[in-house]
Protein backbone atom coordinates (compact mmCIF):
# COMPACT_ATOMS: atom_id res chain seq x y z
CA UNK A 1 0.00 0.00 0.00
CA UNK A 2 1.68 3.24 -1.36
CA UNK A 3 0.75 6.04 1.59
CA UNK A 4 2.03 9.00 -0.30
CA UNK A 5 1.51 9.30 -3.73
CA UNK A 6 3.60 11.53 -6.30
CA UNK A 7 3.36 12.61 -9.62
CA UNK A 8 4.12 13.08 -12.46
CA UNK A 9 8.02 10.82 -12.33
CA UNK A 10 9.09 13.54 -14.26
CA UNK A 11 9.52 16.94 -15.47
CA UNK A 12 11.23 19.10 -17.98
CA UNK A 13 10.56 22.66 -18.11
CA UNK A 14 12.71 25.92 -19.32
CA UNK A 15 14.40 27.95 -17.72
CA UNK A 16 11.75 30.54 -16.13
CA UNK A 17 9.07 28.05 -15.78
CA UNK A 18 7.16 27.07 -12.97
CA UNK A 19 7.27 23.45 -12.37
CA UNK A 20 4.68 22.05 -10.39
CA UNK A 21 4.72 18.95 -8.49
CA UNK A 22 2.17 17.16 -6.50
CA UNK A 23 1.66 14.53 -3.76
CA UNK A 24 -1.35 12.60 -2.10
CA UNK A 25 -1.42 11.18 1.04
CA UNK A 26 -3.90 8.66 2.39
CA UNK A 27 -3.19 8.58 6.67
CA UNK A 28 -5.03 11.56 7.52
CA UNK A 29 -2.90 11.05 11.15
CA UNK A 30 0.41 12.20 9.02
CA UNK A 31 1.09 16.45 10.41
CA UNK A 32 4.25 16.72 8.94
CA UNK A 33 4.91 17.42 5.42
CA UNK A 34 8.50 17.86 3.93
CA UNK A 35 10.37 17.84 0.43
CA UNK A 36 13.18 16.79 -0.47
CA UNK A 37 15.70 17.45 -2.98
CA UNK A 38 18.73 14.99 -4.50
CA UNK A 39 21.50 15.94 -6.64
CA UNK A 40 22.97 12.89 -8.27
CA UNK A 41 25.66 11.54 -5.67
CA UNK A 42 24.10 12.89 -2.84
CA UNK A 43 21.43 12.48 -0.09
CA UNK A 44 18.15 14.40 -0.30
CA UNK A 45 18.06 17.26 1.83
CA UNK A 46 15.91 19.15 3.17
CA UNK A 47 13.94 21.89 0.86
CA UNK A 48 10.99 22.80 2.69
CA UNK A 49 8.30 21.46 5.05
CA UNK A 50 4.88 22.24 5.94
CA UNK A 51 2.11 21.56 9.05
CA UNK A 52 -1.51 20.83 8.02
CA UNK A 53 -2.50 23.93 9.89
CA UNK A 54 -1.57 26.62 7.44
CA UNK A 55 -2.26 25.76 3.71
CA UNK A 56 0.58 27.63 2.05
CA UNK A 57 4.40 28.00 2.96
CA UNK A 58 6.47 29.77 1.25
CA UNK A 59 10.99 30.01 0.89
CA UNK A 60 12.67 32.09 -1.29
CA UNK A 61 11.82 30.41 -5.14
CA UNK A 62 9.98 27.18 -3.48
CA UNK A 63 6.31 27.30 -1.54
CA UNK A 64 3.94 24.29 -0.85
CA UNK A 65 0.07 24.15 -1.05
CA UNK A 66 -1.79 21.94 0.90
CA UNK A 67 -4.87 21.20 0.83
CA UNK A 68 -5.89 19.21 4.00
CA UNK A 69 -9.73 18.07 3.00
CA UNK A 70 -7.85 16.73 -0.34
CA UNK A 71 -5.35 15.23 1.31
CA UNK A 72 -3.09 16.88 -1.22
CA UNK A 73 -0.51 19.35 -1.62
CA UNK A 74 2.23 20.21 -3.63
CA UNK A 75 6.22 21.67 -4.54
CA UNK A 76 5.63 24.97 -6.42
CA UNK A 77 9.45 26.21 -7.85
CA UNK A 78 8.89 29.79 -9.11
CA UNK A 79 11.47 31.11 -11.65
CA UNK A 80 13.13 28.06 -12.04
CA UNK A 81 16.88 27.68 -12.94
CA UNK A 82 18.99 24.97 -14.25
CA UNK A 83 20.70 24.83 -11.23
CA UNK A 84 17.25 23.08 -9.68
CA UNK A 85 18.03 20.28 -11.56
CA UNK A 86 17.36 17.15 -8.70
CA UNK A 87 14.76 14.48 -7.88
CA UNK A 88 12.51 16.35 -5.82
CA UNK A 89 10.96 13.43 -2.82
CA UNK A 90 7.66 14.70 -1.36
CA UNK A 91 6.88 12.78 2.01
CA UNK A 92 5.15 12.54 5.33
CA UNK A 93 5.69 11.34 9.35
CA UNK A 94 3.44 10.68 11.86
CA UNK A 95 3.26 12.75 14.97
CA UNK A 96 5.98 11.90 17.21
CA UNK A 97 5.18 11.22 20.87
CA UNK A 98 8.01 9.27 21.09
CA UNK A 99 7.79 6.94 18.73
CA UNK A 100 9.37 6.80 15.34
CA UNK A 101 10.31 9.47 13.08
CA UNK A 102 9.76 7.49 10.05
CA UNK A 103 9.53 9.57 6.57
CA UNK A 104 7.08 7.76 4.36
CA UNK A 105 8.61 9.01 0.74
CA UNK A 106 6.76 9.52 -2.83
CA UNK A 107 8.39 7.61 -5.51
CA UNK A 108 10.27 10.64 -6.42
CA UNK A 109 9.84 13.43 -9.25
CA UNK A 110 13.11 13.84 -11.84
CA UNK A 111 12.95 17.29 -12.71
CA UNK A 112 15.06 19.17 -15.28
CA UNK A 113 15.03 23.06 -16.36
CA UNK A 114 16.66 23.41 -19.54
CA UNK A 115 18.77 26.79 -20.33
CA UNK B 1 30.39 21.00 10.06
CA UNK B 2 27.27 19.23 11.09
CA UNK B 3 26.94 15.91 9.04
CA UNK B 4 26.02 12.13 8.91
CA UNK B 5 29.43 10.48 7.32
CA UNK B 6 28.56 7.02 5.25
CA UNK B 7 31.29 4.05 4.66
CA UNK B 8 31.85 2.62 2.01
CA UNK B 9 30.54 4.88 -0.76
CA UNK B 10 30.78 2.30 -2.83
CA UNK B 11 30.82 -1.24 -3.07
CA UNK B 12 30.62 -4.58 -5.05
CA UNK B 13 30.36 -8.05 -3.25
CA UNK B 14 29.35 -11.55 -3.51
CA UNK B 15 26.46 -13.57 -2.45
CA UNK B 16 26.40 -14.49 1.07
CA UNK B 17 29.90 -12.68 1.85
CA UNK B 18 29.19 -10.63 5.64
CA UNK B 19 29.54 -6.77 5.35
CA UNK B 20 28.71 -3.66 7.13
CA UNK B 21 28.21 -0.31 5.89
CA UNK B 22 28.95 2.23 9.07
CA UNK B 23 27.10 5.45 9.52
CA UNK B 24 28.35 8.80 12.34
CA UNK B 25 26.67 11.88 12.71
CA UNK B 26 28.15 14.28 14.35
CA UNK B 27 25.23 16.00 15.73
CA UNK B 28 24.34 14.50 19.15
CA UNK B 29 21.12 13.44 17.83
CA UNK B 30 19.51 10.82 19.15
CA UNK B 31 17.50 8.93 16.43
CA UNK B 32 18.67 7.58 13.86
CA UNK B 33 18.00 5.58 10.84
CA UNK B 34 18.45 3.34 7.79
CA UNK B 35 16.61 3.97 4.36
CA UNK B 36 17.36 1.94 1.00
CA UNK B 37 16.62 3.88 -2.39
CA UNK B 38 15.24 1.92 -5.36
CA UNK B 39 14.47 3.19 -8.50
CA UNK B 40 10.28 3.64 -8.89
CA UNK B 41 10.57 2.88 -5.24
CA UNK B 42 11.81 5.76 -3.52
CA UNK B 43 13.19 5.20 0.07
CA UNK B 44 12.20 2.88 2.35
CA UNK B 45 12.91 2.71 5.97
CA UNK B 46 15.26 -0.65 6.88
CA UNK B 47 15.80 -0.09 10.85
CA UNK B 48 15.88 2.57 12.90
CA UNK B 49 17.25 3.77 16.05
CA UNK B 50 15.52 5.83 19.13
CA UNK B 51 18.90 5.84 21.70
CA UNK B 52 21.79 3.99 22.48
CA UNK B 53 20.49 0.06 22.67
CA UNK B 54 16.88 1.09 21.22
CA UNK B 55 16.36 -0.30 17.65
CA UNK B 56 13.39 -1.63 16.04
CA UNK B 57 12.55 -2.57 11.86
CA UNK B 58 11.26 -0.05 9.57
CA UNK B 59 9.18 -1.84 6.80
CA UNK B 60 11.72 -3.75 4.59
CA UNK B 61 14.05 -4.93 7.54
CA UNK B 62 14.31 -8.78 5.88
CA UNK B 63 18.23 -9.64 5.34
CA UNK B 64 19.44 -6.48 7.46
CA UNK B 65 20.87 -5.97 10.98
CA UNK B 66 21.66 -3.23 12.88
CA UNK B 67 24.07 -2.22 16.21
CA UNK B 68 23.52 1.14 18.22
CA UNK B 69 26.48 0.92 20.67
CA UNK B 70 27.30 4.38 20.99
CA UNK B 71 25.33 7.61 20.29
CA UNK B 72 26.80 8.73 17.08
CA UNK B 73 27.09 5.31 14.95
CA UNK B 74 24.68 3.36 13.62
CA UNK B 75 26.30 0.81 11.32
CA UNK B 76 24.16 -1.51 9.17
CA UNK B 77 24.99 -5.08 8.69
CA UNK B 78 24.24 -7.87 6.36
CA UNK B 79 24.88 -11.07 7.33
CA UNK B 80 24.36 -13.03 3.97
CA UNK B 81 23.95 -10.70 0.87
CA UNK B 82 22.05 -11.39 -1.76
CA UNK B 83 21.38 -10.41 -4.97
CA UNK B 84 18.03 -8.51 -3.86
CA UNK B 85 19.97 -6.09 -1.42
CA UNK B 86 21.49 -4.55 -4.49
CA UNK B 87 20.80 -0.83 -3.69
CA UNK B 88 21.74 2.54 -2.85
CA UNK B 89 21.41 3.04 1.29
CA UNK B 90 21.61 6.06 3.24
CA UNK B 91 21.38 6.85 6.89
CA UNK B 92 19.46 9.46 8.52
CA UNK B 93 19.78 11.47 11.70
CA UNK B 94 18.12 13.81 13.91
CA UNK B 95 17.08 15.51 17.33
CA UNK B 96 14.74 17.13 19.30
CA UNK B 97 11.19 15.94 20.03
CA UNK B 98 8.34 16.51 17.39
CA UNK B 99 8.68 16.12 13.81
CA UNK B 100 11.83 18.21 12.14
CA UNK B 101 14.47 18.22 9.59
CA UNK B 102 16.38 14.85 9.00
CA UNK B 103 19.61 15.04 8.30
CA UNK B 104 20.99 12.46 5.25
CA UNK B 105 24.41 11.04 4.96
CA UNK B 106 25.93 10.89 1.06
CA UNK B 107 25.11 7.31 0.43
CA UNK B 108 26.34 3.64 -0.14
CA UNK B 109 25.94 2.24 -3.49
CA UNK B 110 26.03 -1.79 -2.83
CA UNK B 111 26.17 -3.97 -5.74
CA UNK B 112 25.64 -7.90 -4.62
CA UNK B 113 27.03 -10.49 -7.24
Amino acid sequence: QQQVKQSPQSLIVQKGGIPIINCAYENTAFDYFPWYQQFPGKGPALLIAIRPDVSEKKEGRFTISFNKSAKQFSLHIMDSQPGDSATYFCAASLPSGGSNYKLTFGKGTLLTVNP
Amino acid sequence: EAQVTQNPRYLITVTGKKLTVTCSQNMNHEYMSWYRQDPGLGLRQIYYSMNVEVTDKGDVPEGYKVSRKEKRNFPLILESPSPNQTSLYFCASRGGSGAGEQFFGPGTRLTVL
